[in-house]
């Protein structure tokens, strides 16, 4: 398997636009999670799915952020409009079931300028 | 909910010298048990896991890491640090009914000549 497979890897684009970045999980599994990885805050949950639902978005910063799956082999995370504290590195993840490692994507570093 | 703690945010070790990264964790019950690790610039590589059994167990590498439910610690260890082994280690944790994976702040190592 290729893993969970993230593009773009590297964004920049300039505050007030919309940013889209995407996920691929491992096939087969049911559980897919948006991560934020910051200096200041570390590794934070934003939200996760599964079996393609939305489950917990009670990590999503504000309404600028939206996520979706509309299958089980795709997500999406967006940022509209961005601004230059949502520069991070964000990563995917997706295991099989509750308490299976969880596999991470290699991550998208965001530069919001 | 559970947490997890990693006192030391950075620590400096000579290569070939023995290692022991420290990974301290707040749950109810036995909580599932992860030790991450991530180079620069790349993605969380899973070491190694706990979920039940045999309180030591072992990971890639070299590294091993004991569960002490006394203690609710989980720390790393490797016997003879090798160069590449300079990178960023996170310990997390999932509470065994939910899909939260709390990561701990992580803790840098520097390997020296």
């Amino acid at each position: 398997d290729a893993g969970v497979i993230q593009s773009p890897r590297h964004e920049v684009t300039e505050m007030g636009q919309e940013v889209t970045l995407r996920c691929k999980p491992i096939s087969g599994h049911d559980y897919l999670f948006w991560y934020r990885q910051t200096m200041m805050r570390g590794l934070e949950l934003l939200i996760y799915f599964n079996n393609n639902v939305p489950i917990d978005d009670s990590g999503m910063p504000e309404d600028r952020f939206s996520a979706k799956m509309p299958n089980a082999s795709f997500s999406t995370l967006k940022i509209q409009p961005s601004e230059p504290r949502d520069s991070a590195v964000y990563f995917c993840a997706s295991r099989f079931s509750v308490g299976d490692t969880q596999y991470f994507g290699p991550g998208t570093r965001l530069t919001v300028l | 909910a559970q947490s997890v703690t990693q006192p030391d945010i950075h620590i400096t070790v000579s290569e070939g010298a023995s290692l022991e990264l420290r990974c301290n964790y707040s749950y109810g019950a036995t909580p599932y048990l992860f030790w991450y690790v991530q180079s620069p610039g790349q993605g969380l590589q899973l070491l190694l896991k706990y979920f039940s059994g045999d309180t030591l167990v072992q990971g890639i590498k070299g590294f091993e890491a004991e569960f002490k439910r006394s203690q609710s610690s989980f720390n790393l260890r490797k016997p003879s640090v090798h160069w590449s082994d300079a990178a960023e280690y996170f310990c997390a944790v999932v509470a065994y009914n939910n899909n939260d994976m709390r990561f701990g702040a992580g803790t840098r190592l520097t390997v020296k000549p």
